[in-house]
């Protein structure tokens, strides 16, 4: 069965600064990668997502994801961040054999302090 | 836009009671889902479901049931609620045909069980 790391829990940065979440996938075929956001009381909203062809995507509010795999990662970048990026990051991979089976397995989430 | 709206916001339910959390998608998708999120723990699936009357448990279907009566709606239901599903409940939707695993969320219920 596939799964997804988020091996940071928090994450803190300055207004400004670069930014990396990093995400670590198990999956055996290429996977479909995906990053959601999640601001505080609001449903996940789809940052960007990966599933054949360049292996940097871009998604939108100036995120992008390189899929690496040799390493099985899919960390996402912004080299700037804003305040109104505070908000928790979820990594998702899809995999399966279709039909039914579209279901996405979630990484535990990292949360994103932003300070001034 | 793809729309997944959820009844409540926010529910507060004694121990014991049936609870009834709705989930509306409005862009004919075939494949909706529930999940529960708590701190530290991520999304986790409880049920979904991929067609009308179809239902497969998720990772942690134990207290729940659902039902998918029409192709725009998926009920989860807590038939006896009890205060360690207090959580964040979230309704997500997709579409067979694009094949792309893709998720659209619903904003989310907190639900509150005392």
């Amino acid at each position: 069965a596939q799964s997804v790391t988020q091996p940071d829990i928090h994450i803190t940065v300055s207004e400004g600064a670069s930014l990396e979440l990093r995400c670590n996938y198990s999956y055996g075929a290429t996977p479909y990668l995906f990053w959601y956001v999640q601001s505080p009381g609001q449903g996940l909203q789809l940052l960007l997502k990966y599933f054949s062809g360049d292996t940097l995507v871009q998604g939108i509010k100036g995120f992008e994801a390189e899929f690496k795999r040799s390493q099985s990662s899919f960390n996402l970048r912004k080299p700037s961040v804003h305040w109104s990026d505070a908000a928790e990051y979820f990594c998702a991979v899809g995999a399966g054999s279709g039909g039914s089976n579209y279901k996405l397995t979630f990484g535990k989430g990292t949360l994103l302090t932003v300070n001034p | 836009d793809v729309k997944v709206t959820q009844s409540s916001r926010y529910l507060v339910k004694r121990t014991g009671e049936k609870v009834f959390l709705e989930c509306v998608q409005d862009m004919d998708h075939e494949n909706m889902f529930w999940y529960r999120q708590d701190p530290g723990l991520g999304l986790r699936l409880i049920y979904f479901s991929y067609d009308v009357k179809m239902k497969e448990k998720g990772d942690i279907p134990e207290g729940y049931s659902v039902s998918r009566e029409k192709k725009e709606r998926f009920s989860l239901i807590l038939e006896s609620a009890s205060t360690n599903q207090t959580s964040m409940y979230l309704c997500a939707s997709s579409s067979y045909w694009d094949r792309d695993y893709e998720q659209y969320f619903g904003p989310g219920t907190r639900l509150t069980v005392t």
